[in-house]
């Protein structure tokens, strides 16, 4: 279906601790799954994606991981940071534009110094 | 990756009454899609806009409530047509530049 459900929709730790978010979904065409960061009043900024034919991804204090035959991806961020504090949402495309995205609800994420 | 501006960034409008919002990209695109995020909620993809043909909707978005243009490979309009309270969002318009998707800063509009 269109959904991708996304867990938690609200995550607390504290600075230095990790967080990690996860999203399943249901349809096997999509091949494009990125992170968006939003804080508040502000724009959504892709933070890292990930493709299907990749198992991880890794850009410093950030991981993505896929398992396309489970469908299910996740967002890890280590050495959380107050400045991480902002909405995460996670998405996927469509199977065949890659700018139709189907989003997750959002996570709120809060890093408590 | 692409600079997306838009215009307005936000305005408060009347029931009834229609907003044109712009969006301009620094680059030539093929595609440009307008979406929609409610208050506190996630983002919904309303329409794709190509150049030279008509706008793709997605299931429940309509051309007469949102009509869309496209004259050229930067730069599209989104109308928000006979507005109620419940169409109050942030509308925001997302290009793709190198195989990733960007978003422009949004309108936020407010509909008494």
């Amino acid at each position: 279906g269109e959904n991708v459900e996304q867990h938690p929709s609200t995550l607390s730790v504290q600075e230095g601790d990790s967080a990690v978010i996860k999203c399943t979904y249901s349809d096997s065409a999509s091949n494009y799954f990125p992170w968006y960061k939003q804080e508040l009043g502000k724009r959504p900024q892709l933070i890292i994606d990930i493709r299907s034919n990749v198992g991880e991804k890794k850009d410093q204090r950030i991981a993505v991981t896929l398992n396309k035959t489970a469908k299910h991806f996740s967002l890890h961020i280590t050495e959380t940071q107050p400045e991480d504090s902002a909405v995460y949402f996670c998405a996927r495309d469509r199977g065949s534009t890659l700018g139709r995205l189907y989003f997750g609800r959002g996570t709120q994420l809060t890093v408590w110094p | 990756s692409a600079v997306i501006s838009q215009k307005p960034s936000r305005d408060i409008c009347q029931r009834g009454t229609s907003l044109t919002i712009q969006c301009q990209v620094d680059s030539q695109v093929t595609m440009m899609f307008w979406y929609r995020q409610q208050p506190g909620q996630s983002l919904t993809l309303i329409a794709t806009a190509n150049q030279g043909s008509e706008a793709t909707y997605e299931s429940g978005f309509v051309i007469d409530k949102f009509p869309i243009s496209r004259p050229n490979l930067t730069f599209s309009t989104l109308t928000v047509s006979n507005m109620s309270p419940e169409d109050s969002s942030i509308y925001l318009c997302s290009v793709g530049a190198d195989d990733e998707q960007f978003f422009g800063p949004g309108t936020r509009l407010t509909v008494l």
